[in-house]
């Protein structure tokens, strides 16, 4: 089955810098790769996605990369700031009802000002 | 914040001890997934429910079950509790057909003593 691998597993960074997580998949048929922020004690919030037919998407700060022949993925966060401290999971599916999110083991991101 | 509700938010049971989790769905949502989160670690797929039917499942003993109802909210039952039960139950809904895309609840932490 899917196994997502996921670096680092903590990241710490200063306001304003960029802060990149990255993932590694093995399923060649996975063809959805979304990214959650989970703040403590909150659920997990979907904050962008990025399918199998697209090499890369933003969204303001945020931006997905996808290198299918490698398989893997990244999240890249510009300009980051104290609210964007969290643990980021990414996750992969067939996309094929009943399928599940594979999710990777989660990156604590700490941005401190 | 989704639409996505849970409950209740916390329970605290004993070992062998059954229990009952609920989920209402997203407004518009008709696929409903179970997630177990254990702490330091991303959600682990336990099964998804469509049309009041079982429609995939991860690897989770028979003592995990779930019921989904016609206006698509669901149950998640687990019996004969073990210590490793401990953990954030979350469900997620979202669309036949991007049954992939889904929006997660606040989770019931669920503590077996």
């Amino acid at each position: 089955g899917e196994n997502v691998e996921q670096h680092p597993s903590t990241l710490s960074v200063q306001e304003g810098d960029s802060a990149v997580i990255k993932c590694t998949y093995s399923d060649s048929a996975s063809n959805y790769f979304p990214w959650y922020k989970q703040e403590l004690g909150k659920r997990p919030q979907l904050i962008i996605d990025i399918r199998s037919n697209v090499g890369e998407k933003k969204d303001q700060r945020i931006a997905v990369t996808l290198n299918k022949t490698a398989k893997h993925f990244s999240l890249h966060i510009t300009e980051t700031q104290p609210e964007d401290s969290a643990v980021y999971f990414c996750a992969a599916s067939t996309g094929q009802a009943g399928t599940a999110l594979i999710f990777g083991k989660g990156t604590t991101l700490s941005v401190s000002s | 914040e989704t639409g996505v509700t849970q409950s209740p938010t916390h329970l605290i049971k004993t070992r062998g001890q059954q229990v009952t989790l609920r989920c209402s769905s997203q407004s518009g949502h008709n696929t409903v997934s179970w997630y177990q989160q254990a702490l330091g670690q991303g959600p682990q797929f336990i099964f998804q429910y469509y049309r009041e039917e079982e429609n995939g499942r991860g690897n989770f003993p028979p003592r995990f079950s779930g019921l989904q109802f016609p206006n698509y909210s669901s149950e998640l039952n687990v019996n004969a509790l073990e210590l490793d039960d401990s953990a954030l139950y979350l469900c997620a809904s979202s669309l036949v057909g991007a049954t992939d895309t889904q929006y997660f609840g606040p989770g019931t932490r669920l503590t077996v003593l």
